[in-house]
C-alpha cells in the first residue's frame, strides 16, 4: 500500500529535550516537505527536500532541523524545542512539485 | 502575508444541498491549485485540482471553478453527503520548478443529516 508514515504519533517533551520525527514513504518520491498546522494558520511549510542530500527552508524553519540521506526517509528533528513548537506535524511527498502531494497521518507534539 | 485565504472557517449545508467553498489568492504567480480535505486524526488528503488554463475542473460530485481577474476560486460539492464533513484546504503552487505548495487556512464543512 502507498502510504507515508509518521512516527511517533503522539509526543509530550519538556523544552529542551532533543527529538526527532520520523518521516517515510514507499512511493519512491522525490519532493518531501514538513508542514504544522496550528489553529487559524492552516499548514505551513517547515522545510522540504527536491532530492537526497537537497533540501531548503519553508515559511517557518527556526529551531527545525531535517536531512535526507536517503530517498524514502525525511525525518524532522527539533534540538531543543520550546513550547511554541506545540504543534500538529504533517511529513507529505510527490513526485512533481506543486502537485498532489501524498501525507502522513500526523505527529501530535507538546512541548511543556 | 497570508497569500491564500478562505475568509469562511466554517460551513453547515442541508444534506443534498450545494457546498460552495471559497478561496482567495493574492499572488499572480500562483498557476496551479489543489483543493485539499482532512478528516479528524488523518493527514490531508488531495481531493482536486486546476491548472490556471482552465476556468473549471469536474470530478464526480466536486468542482472547482478557477477566476484569475478576480483571483478567487471555488469549491462546489453536490449533492452534499454526511460523508463530506471535513476541513477543506485550497493549496497554491507557482507550478513545476517552484517548490512551494502554500495552503490556505481551512474551512470546517458541517453536513446537516
Amino acid at each position: 500500500e502507498a502510504q507515508v508514515t509518521q512516527n511517533p504519533r503522539y509526543l509530550i517533551t519538556v523544552t529542551g529535550k532533543k527529538l526527532t520525527v520520523t518521516c517515510s514513504q514507499n512511493m519512491n518520491h522525490e519532493y518531501m516537505s514538513w508542514y504544522r498546522q496550528d489553529p487559524g494558520l492552516g499548514l505551513r511549510q517547515i522545510y522540504y527536500s527536491m532530492n537526497v542530500e537537497v533540501t531548503d527552508k519553508g515559511d517557518v524553519p527556526e529551531g527545525y532541523k531535517v536531512s535526507r540521506k536517503e530517498k524514502r526517509n525525511f525525518p524532522l528533528i527539533l534540538e531543543s524545542p520550546s513550547p511554541n513548537q506545540t504543534s500538529l506535524y504533517f511529513c507529505a511527498s510527490s513526485t512533481l512539485i506543486g502537485y498532489e502531494q501524498y501525507f502522513g497521518p500526523g505527529t501530535r507534539l507538546t512541548v511543556t | 502575508d497570508q497569500q491564500v485565504k478562505q475568509n469562511s472557517p466554517s460551513l453547515s449545508v442541508q444534506e443534498g444541498r450545494i457546498s460552495i467553498l471559497n478561496c482567495d489568492y493574492t499572488n499572480s504567480m500562483f498557476d496551479y491549485f489543489l483543493w485539499y480535505k482532512k478528516y479528524p486524526a488523518e493527514g490531508p488528503t488531495f481531493l482536486i485540482s486546476i491548472s490556471s488554463i482552465k476556468d473549471k475542473n469536474e470530478d464526480g460530485r466536486f468542482t472547482v471553478f478557477l477566476n484569475k481577474s478576480a483571483k478567487h476560486l471555488s469549491l462546489h460539492i453536490v449533492p452534499s453527503q454526511p460523508g463530506d464533513s471535513a476541513v477543506y484546504f485550497c493549496a497554491a503552487s507557482g507550478g513545476f520548478g517552484n517548490e512551494k505548495l502554500t495552503f490556505g487556512t481551512g474551512t470546517r464543512l458541517t453536513i446537516i443529516p
